[in-house]
This record gives C-alpha cells, sequence and structure tokens, in this order.
C-alpha cells in the first residue's frame, strides 16, 4: 500500500496562477481531508469529504475548491494564489468508525 | 471554539529519562484522540490512538492517557533516546467525525 500519495512535493507560483494540489488514498477510505501548516498557527482544515460527492468547509476555506469525484482522489485547487497561501499543504484520510488518520508527506508552496 | 493546548512547547532532556508531554482541550466533547510525530520538513507519523471507548494506549516505550471529563491527555515517553527527537503532535477528532483539532506541538530534543 502505498497509503496517502500527495503531488508535487514542491511548487513556487506567482501571484494570481492558478493551480491544483493532488492527493490519492488507495485504503478505500471514506473520509478525507485537506490541512495546511503554518509556522505558529499549527495545522488548520481548509476541506473535508465524508465519501465520493460530499464535501464540506474547514476553518479556512477561503481561496480554495475541491472536489471528490472517486474514493481515490481529493485535489485541492487554487484558484487565485496569494502570498498568505505560502504554506505546507497536508492531505490526510481515515476509514469510517475510529479509524486513525493517515498523512500524506506534504506538498511545501510558496507564492511570491 | 474547541483549542488545544500542549506544554510544554519544548523540551530538551539527556538520553535515558522518562518524560511527560501534556494536551488539554477547552472543550472535552471529543471523539477519540490522535497523537502524532513530525520530524522537521516531513509529514506527520501517526504514534497511538485512543478511541472514545479507551482511557490509554501503549505501542513500546510510548504510553497515551486520556481523560475526557477534565479535556486532558499525556504522552509518556520511556528512556528517551535521540532518535525520539521531533515535534510531537496531539490532536482531537471532534464529535462529527469530521475534523482534527490540534495543538501547536510540543519539540523535543533529547542529547546523547
Amino acid at each position: 500500500n502505498a497509503g496517502v500519495t500527495q503531488t508535487p512535493k514542491f511548487q513556487v507560483l506567482k501571484t494570481g496562477q492558478s493551480m491544483t494540489l493532488q492527493c490519492a488514498q488507495d485504503m478505500n477510505h471514506e473520509y478525507m481531508s485537506w490541512y495546511r501548516q503554518d509556522p505558529g498557527m499549527g495545522l488548520r482544515l481548509i476541506h473535508y469529504s465524508v465519501g465520493a460527492g460530499i464535501t464540506d468547509q474547514g476553518e479556512v476555506p477561503n481561496g480554495y475548491n475541491v472536489s471528490r469525484s472517486t474514493t481515490e482522489d481529493f485535489p485541492l485547487r487554487l484558484l487565485s494564489a496569494a502570498p498568505s497561501q505560502t504554506s505546507v499543504y497536508f492531505c490526510a484520510s481515515r476509514e469510517e468508525g475510529q479509524g486513525s488518520y493517515t498523512f500524506g508527506s506534504g506538498t511545501r508552496l510558496t507564492v511570491v | 471554539k474547541q483549542e488545544v493546548t500542549q506544554i510544554p512547547a519544548a523540551l530538551s532532556v539527556p538520553e535515558g529519562e522518562n518524560l511527560v508531554l501534556n494536551c488539554s482541550f477547552t472543550d472535552s466533547a471529543i471523539y477519540n484522540l490522535q497523537w502524532f510525530r513530525q520530524d522537521p520538513g516531513k509529514g506527520l507519523t501517526s504514534l497511538l490512538l485512543i478511541q472514545s471507548s479507551q482511557r490509554e494506549q501503549t505501542s513500546g516505550r510510548l504510553n497515551a492517557s486520556l481523560d475526557k471529563s477534565s479535556g486532558r491527555s499525556t504522552l509518556y515517553i520511556a528512556a528517551s533516546q535521540p532518535g525520539d527527537s521531533a515535534t510531537y503532535l496531539c490532536a482531537g477528532l471532534n464529535q462529527a467525525g469530521t475534523a482534527l483539532i490540534f495543538g501547536k506541538g510540543t519539540t523535543l530534543s533529547v542529547s546523547s
């Protein structure tokens, strides 16, 4: 099992550009989430999904879109990148019930 | 709003010491609790999951406990080693099961 796979690992964007961070899991987990990690702020939830076709906003959703067309994939789209979106982004998944979360290795994004 | 506090923020100990990391919640209504380890520039590795019906979990030299009534959890590390140096994060799963609420972590340094 690969677990949770995130691509790319590093990305530099110019202000105003758009891009998609990819996340895929091969554990057939229903729950998937996107978090961002910033110094002094900890990890904060951006969006989450409880199954294919179902998504909802977390604590800091502005500037981001998500979709969940399959159980395996949960891409995060930055619509118009801003320097405030410079961060490390983590995707995570877990099975239904009381399963533990599994995290990807992260995408380090810099917006200049 | 649920907030998670981890104390201390940083800790330096000599090799071989036993140590305790603390985590507290403003709202004790969490579903379960998970402890993670994060190495610099890396993703999160799950250490222990304490499910809603449990009070503690053990894995090797690690023992985590959860007291829901007081909103507190502790991570006990026995006989610390330099390889234990990392940031330790606690996270509570909200009652809806949709979001992990993270503390800002305790950065541990174990010297040989």
